[in-house]
């Protein structure tokens, strides 16, 4: 069962920053099965990227996301007050999904 | 537009069974091009995958290794709805219990299952204890 470690485990920054949250893999990941979910306080995670680079239906183009093998990045280009909240990236392998611990977009 | 009410009971007792259950609207339990999961999600363990059911000319579950000795997914395709039934609970099965839809993605005639959740249930809170 692969792991995933995102980092770093709070980002603290202002509207209008662009943010890097990183994920690692602990075995190669396919890139058509590396996810990324928004969550809020209270809310169920909301898809934001699938396939590593394909942003979701309705999702905005300043997140961005890139990577392969076990090394994978979402970007916020510039951060909207909306942005604060926990990220998670997801991956699947060998009929298996897993989550990583998150990271933390904080003002 | 698809969407998925959850169930069930709140409260379990420990070395009781968890059963909740999801219902789907806007698509089928039985489509060949979706699968149908289970995620908790606590402050110790996070994020953590239970297990999907899936059609593809017959069922199909997958559970995680975690929880597998334990754990049964059950579709329902009379009533368009999947179930989670978690045996032999103890309190470190508290948590928020969703279920969620991974769907194949197509581009160019091509189609693939990415195995990304883009539909969600709202989230029941299940806390286990006497």
């Amino acid at each position: 069962e692969g792991v995933l470690t995102q980092s770093p485990g709070t980002l603290s920054l202002s509207p209008g920053e662009r943010a890097t949250l990183s994920c690692r893999a602990s075995q190669s990941v396919r890139s058509i099965h590396l996810a990324w979910y928004q969550q809020k306080p209270g809310q169920a995670p909301r898809l934001l990227i699938y396939g590593t680079s394909s942003r979701a239906t309705g999702i905005p183009d300043r997140f961005s996301g890139s990577g392969s093998g076990t090394d994978f990045t979402l970007t916020i280009s510039r951060l909207e007050p909306e942005d604060f909240a926990v990220y998670y990236c997801q991956q699947y392998g060998s009929s298996l999904l897993t989550f990583g611990g998150g990271t933390k977009v904080e003002i | 537009q698809v969407q998925l009410q959850q169930s069930g009971p709140g409260l379990v007792q420990p070395s009781q069974t968890l059963s909740l259950t999801c219902a789907i609207s806007g698509d089928s339990v039985s489509s060949n091009s979706a699968g149908w999961n289970w995620i908790r999600q606590s402050p110790s363990r996070g994020l953590e995958w239970l297990g999907r059911t899936y059609y593809r000319t017959k069922w199909y579950s997958d559970y995680a290794l975690s929880v597998e000795s334990r754990i049964t997914i059950h579709p329902d395709a009379a009533n368009n709805q999947f179930s989670l039934q978690l045996n032999s609970v103890t309190p470190d099965d508290t948590a928020v219990y969703y279920c969620a839809r991974d769907v194949r993605h197509c581009s160019g005639g091509n189609c693939y299952y990415y195995y990304d959740m883009d539909v969600w249930g709202t989230g029941t809170t299940v806390t286990v204890s006497s």
